[in-house]
């Protein structure tokens, strides 16, 4: 069975700060991995994916995420967050193109002016 | 670019009652997807569709029925509303092949009296 968690349920920073909002995995073989944002009271966007390659994935708005097969992770970062980049971060993962995916229960990310 | 429109934003039902939720993207996706996303419990597969009259189950399916009529619009009913029902209900899409790029609609908000 795959999974997909993130260990922080809540994280508080203040604008400036840098984040690492963390998410690791559990599943033998290839697993494709991304991370949504969502904003209150709206759907999710995408932010980042990773498939294959260069480890390190840069998404919009500075956000990128560092991808460990030794660790099983997919951590999301960003050098220095603004107030409107408080949201819930979800991680998600499938292990094949076509196949569902496997939600984190997402972190929420408050940033303090 | 392309949105994904969800109707009716909130629905208040009755308890026992029959609801629909209905969406529409203009993504030309092949894939179609309902999401049931209550508080602290992340994002749970109701029903999803890869084409035209597809249905698959998702690990939610029980007391939900679908209907994917055309590529471009996917219905979700509420069999018999329950006041545990209330939540959050997100329709999203994505290109066949690309499942970890996923777009989602706004939501619509049940209540359940």
């Amino acid at each position: 069975t795959q999974t997909v968690s993130q260990s922080d349920a809540h994280v508080t920073v203040f604008e400036g700060d840098s984040v690492e909002l963390r998410c690791n995995y559990s599943y033998g073989g290839s697993i494709y991995l991304s991370w949504y944002i969502q904003h209150h009271g709206r759907g999710l966007q995408f932010l980042l994916k990773y498939y294959s390659g260069n480890p390190v994935v840069q998404g919009v708005n500075g956000f990128k995420a560092e991808f460990s097969k030794s660790d099983s992770s997919f951590h999301l970062r960003k050098a220095s967050v603004h107030w409107s980049d408080s949201a819930v971060y979800f991680c998600a993962g499938c292990v094949g193109d076509n196949s569902k995916l496997i939600w984190g229960l997402g972190t929420s990310l408050v940033v303090n002016p | 670019g392309g949105i994904i429109t969800q109707t009716p934003k909130f629905l208040i039902g009755q308890e026992g009652q029959k609801l629909t939720l209905k969406c529409q993207q203009n993504f030309n996706h092949d894939t179609m997807y309902w999401y049931r996303q209550d508080s602290g419990k992340g994002l749970r597969l109701i029903y999803y569709s890869i084409t035209e009259n597809d249905l698959q189950k998702g690990d939610l399916s029980e007391g939900y029925d679908a209907s994917r009529e055309k590529k471009s619009s996917f219905s979700l009913t509420v069999t018999s509303a329950q006041k545990n029902e209330m939540a959050v209900f997100l329709c999203a899409s994505s290109r066949t092949g690309s499942n970890t790029e996923v777009f989602f609609g706004k939501g619509t908000r049940l209540t359940v009296v």
